[in-house]
């Protein structure tokens, strides 16, 4: 079984801080992790994605996450939030690809 | 061209009407899904085919009926549905075996 979990689900930042997403996941095989973006009223946007190459990842608008097996984490971070970064962010994991499951997502308020 | 498009974007059926969602692409994906997403919730597997035939259906209700025309099209008839049907319908597409899905911008259904 894989699932995964996101811990807080609204984060409050100040515009130039550090953002800090966390993505927990559960997998009885090594996973294929992402992380997706959803801006209102709108689809999901990939953000990144780790599929057992470099466990520190870089993805679009400056965000990077980092798979760490021996935490089963895969926390997303962007060194200086930015007013756009405002939206809501989904970890998902996937073992064979045909199947996404999705955090609960957390939703990301930046502040001026 | 990396866009799934998804008509309508928002639609208001009654519980006796049949109506259909439309997404297509033209990325050459083989693969394609349609998920569930209800207010302040992740998106929620309903359907998977992989070259035009249905392999994963997750327990939908048959309300739901999903249609692979070809590999560039993929359609969701609505009939009979209840009130708690309401929720925004993505549909995504990838390449069988890859990695990523590309998410179009959805459909807001209401039922009344």
């Amino acid at each position: 079984a894989q699932s995964v979990t996101q811990l807080g689900s609204h984060v409050s930042v100040s515009e130039g801080a550090l953002v800090l997403l966390r993505c927990n996941y559960s997998s009885s095989v090594p996973p294929y992790l992402f992380w997706y973006v959803q801006y209102p009223n709108q689809g999901l946007q990939l953000l990144l994605k780790y599929t057992s190459a470099a466990t520190l990842v870089k993805g679009i608008n400056g965000f990077e996450a980092e798979f760490k097996k021996s935490e089963t984490s895969f926390h997303l971070t962007k060194p200086s939030a930015h007013m756009s970064d405002a939206a809501e962010y989904f970890c998902a994991v996937s073992e064979n690809f045909n199947k996404f499951y999705f955090g609960s997502g957390t939703k990301l308020n930046v502040k001026p | 061209d990396t866009e799934v498009t998804q008509t309508p974007k928002h639609l208001v059926m009654g519980m006796t009407n049949k109506k259909s969602l439309k997404c297509e692409q033209h990325m050459g994906h083989r693969a394609m899904y349609w998920y569930k997403q209800k207010a302040k919730k992740p998106p929620e597997l309903m359907f998977v085919y992989s070259y035009e035939k249905l392999s994963i259906n997750e327990s939908v209700p048959s309300r739901f009926s999903p249609e692979c025309p070809n590999s560039s099209l993929l359609n969701l008839h609505l009939h009979a549905l209840q009130p708690e049907d309401s929720a925004l319908y993505l549909c995504a597409s990838s390449q069988v075996g890859e990695t990523e899905a590309f998410f179009g911008q959805g459909t807001r259904l209401t039922v009344v």
